[in-house]
């Protein structure tokens, strides 16, 4: 049982350069998420999806987009990578209702744009 | 605008004592908490969680406490053992919403 695989596990890219990190679960979860790690300010959300075929910004979404391919893959693209964009990221899902409502992560992908 | 605050950057306990971890919200919609514990290089893991219904949830070694009036719950770890050394995280949600996240305390058991 994978749970949530995140690709590539580490990423160097040049200032300007475009990049995709790619989300799967197989857990049959509505809701997956993206969030940074940064030293000192935690966990910050990038974007959400609810369920399929929608998207929500969440506090930190300037520099990003994503999309929601289908109920399993959440994609995270960097169109022009800017340094202040060196981070951890993770990849979530999670139930949207009912008792359990944790959400599980991904290993995460260390970035760094230099 | 931090809806999750862990005030305490970082806390050191002696094996085998209690270790307190604290997190206060500001959002009085909140309606489930949660506790995670990170190791370095690992995503996070799920430790325990709480309904905004009830005021105590234990899981064996971990205890969680939630104070609605005060908008505040705390994570107790009794006893603690080298391996809880972490980085513990709370987090908050409301309803089907985001899930929000304290900015972390760092947990180190001394033997």
């Amino acid at each position: 049982n994978a749970g949530v695989t995140q690709t590539p596990k580490f990423q160097v890219l040049k200032t300007g350069q475009s990049m995709t990190l790619q989300c799967a679960q197989d857990m049959n979860h509505n809701s997956m998420y993206w969030y940074r790690q940064d030293p000192g300010m935690g966990l910050r959300l990038i974007y959400y999806s609810a369920s399929e075929g929608t998207t929500d910004k969440g506090e930190v979404p300037n520099g990003y987009n994503v999309s929601r391919l289908n109920k399993r893959e959440f994609s995270l693209r960097l169109e022009s990578a800017a340094p202040s964009q060196t981070s951890v990221y993770f990849c979530a899902s999670s139930e949207s209702s009912g008792g359990r409502r944790e959400a599980f992560f991904g290993q995460g992908t260390r970035l760094t744009v230099v | 605008d931090q809806q999750v605050k862990q005030n305490s950057p970082s806390l050191s306990v002696q094996e085998g004592r209690i270790s307190i971890l604290n997190c206060d919200y500001t959002n009085s919609m909140f309606d489930y908490f949660l506790w995670y514990k990170k190791y370095p290089a690992e995503g996070p893991t799920f430790l325990i969680s709480i309904s905004s219904i009830k005021d105590k949830n234990e899981d064996g070694r971990f205890t969680v406490f939630l104070n609605k009036s005060a908008k505040h719950l705390s994570l107790h770890i009794v006893p603690s053992q080298p391996g809880d050394s972490a980085v513990y995280f709370c987090a908050a949600r409301e309803g089907a919403q985001k899930l929000v996240f304290g900015q972390g305390t760092r947990l180190t058991i001394n033997p």
